[in-house]
């Protein structure tokens, strides 16, 4: 079966724009997870999304922020851009019954960078 | 929060060698996992561990989770090129409701030289 989509896979943004980031699950997963990934700070947990309720979230400020639609795709929006949001934003689904042992399956992430 | 220590953070070795990569912390986990990423690509998860002491074999790696569920390595033996990418430890931790979080570690850089 398909794996976890995610668009754009690339872009480039300026200092104060917004971006908005899709992600499409693997089907059947109802659980979304965004993490932020960069070289100094390795994967950190942005939120988690299951059945259109955000169950979860990381320790971001309130720039970022996400939703998910009925059919578990999800989006995530980062306004007033800073330099320092410049990283690879990946996606990961999981099954309701793989979720208790926290298995992730990931996207191949949108590469962000902000001038 | 739920820290995980990761270690060494990056390792070159030569085709045939043998390395271990360590996955420490103070907290207790329910489960954790190992992923490896490659460039370009999103992490894949190689394997779970679930019960303290538990070790599981994947051909030439072995994982095994500490007897108190707060510590976990990996072993490679006679690495190959092929082995070459970011290894990642994830502890997964309760946060009520029955929902889990997912907390990484910074990740191993392996390179195999051929």
């Amino acid at each position: 079966k398909a794996g976890v989509t995610q668009t754009p896979r690339y872009l480039i943004k300026t200092r104060g724009q917004q971006v908005t980031l899709s992600c499409s699950p693997i089907s059947g997963h109802r659980s979304v997870s965004w993490y932020q990934q960069t070289p100094g700070q390795g994967l950190q947990f942005l939120f988690e999304y299951f059945s259109e309720t955000q169950r979860n979230k990381g320790n971001f400020p309130g720039r970022f922020s996400g939703r998910q639609f009925s059919n578990s795709r999800s989006e995530m929006n980062v306004s007033t851009l800073e330099l320092g949001d410049s990283a690879l934003y990946l996606c990961a689904s999981s099954s309701s019954r793989g979720w208790s042992t926290g298995e992730l399956f990931f996207g191949e992430g949108s590469r962000l960078t902000v001038l | 929060t739920q820290l995980l220590e990761q270690s060494p953070q990056f390792l070159s070795i030569q085709e045939g060698e043998n390395l271990t990569v360590y996955c420490n912390s103070s907290s207790v986990f329910s489960s954790l996992q190992w992923y490896r990423q490659e460039p370009g690509e999103g992490p894949v998860l190689l394997v779970t561990v679930v019960t303290g002491g538990e070790v599981k074999k994947l051909k030439r790696l072995t994982f095994q989770f500490g007897d108190a569920r707060k510590d976990s390595s990996l072993h490679i033996t006679a690495a190959q090129p092929g082995d070459t990418g970011l290894y990642l430890c994830a502890g997964a931790y309760s946060s009520g409701a029955g929902s889990y979080q997912l907390t990484f570690g910074k990740g191993t850089k392996l390179s195999v030289i051929p």
